[in-house]
């Protein structure tokens, strides 16, 4: 059983339109988190969930926004999508502790064309 | 961690040979790192991990090294073998628990 999934694995789209991802973990854990990586494999963190409460969020343009219907599932919706949007987005969650181990997704790679 | 360039870092090493990944990072306050391995196409993957009240931690083939003085964080992987070629990144937390990754390394192992 995967732990952390994404889907979908690829998504190619144009400017201007409004896209989601969705992030499901089966570790029970309370911490999710969405990163992206850029094409220099630098990582940085967006946001962080713990128990469905956004408690990190960092500099990233209004047009995205994460939500948590459950602490099972992180999605993250960004509008008006632009070609600097294109990275790999990946999930990731940890127990209770924010910042202890994390288990990542295997990524969605965005293409804004 | 820190930036060290516009590029990413390589480190070729043959396989059977010891390799050693250097991590600096930021801040002080930190007080856990992690490092992972992301392999081409995947997500990043828990390798071993060091609190600040500790110098060395040793897992399967792993050997994580922290100089709190420099702050510096190093990875040992003994023997390396063809499976450990990937990208590895090490991750400080900081400040308000926040996890902050460095630039990565890549391994690349010669058979």
């Amino acid at each position: 059983d995967t732990a952390v999934s994404q889907t979908p694995k690829y998504l190619v789209t144009q400017m201007g339109n409004d896209k989601s991802i969705k992030c499901e973990q089966n570790l029970g854990h309370d911490t999710m988190y969405w990163y992206k990586q850029d094409s220099k494999k630098f990582l940085k963190i967006m946001f962080s969930y713990n128990n469905k409460e956004l408690i990190i969020n960092e500099t990233v343009p209004n047009r995205f926004s994460p939500k948590s219907p459950d602490k099972a599932h992180l999605n993250l919706h960004i509008n008006s999508l632009e070609l600097g949007d294109s990275a790999v987005y990946f999930c990731a969650s940890s127990p209770n502790t924010i910042g202890e181990t994390q288990y990542f997704g295997p990524g969605t790679r965005l293409l804004v064309l | 961690g820190e930036s060290v360039g516009l590029h990413l870092p390589t480190l070729s090493v043959q396989e059977g040979d010891n390799s050693i990944i250097n991590c600096a990072y930021s801040n002080s306050a930190s007080d856990y790192f992690i490092w992972y391995k992301q392999e081409s196409g995947k997500g990043p993957q828990f390798i071993i991990d060091i609190r600040s009240n500790m110098d060395k931690r040793q897992g399967q083939r792993v050997t994580v090294l922290l100089n709190k003085t420099v702050k510096h964080l190093s990875l040992q992987i003994a023997a390396t073998q063809p499976g450990d070629s990937a990208v590895y990144f090490c991750a400080e937390r900081g400040s308000y628990q926040k996890v902050t990754f460095g630039i990565g390394t890549k391994l690349q192992v010669i058979p």
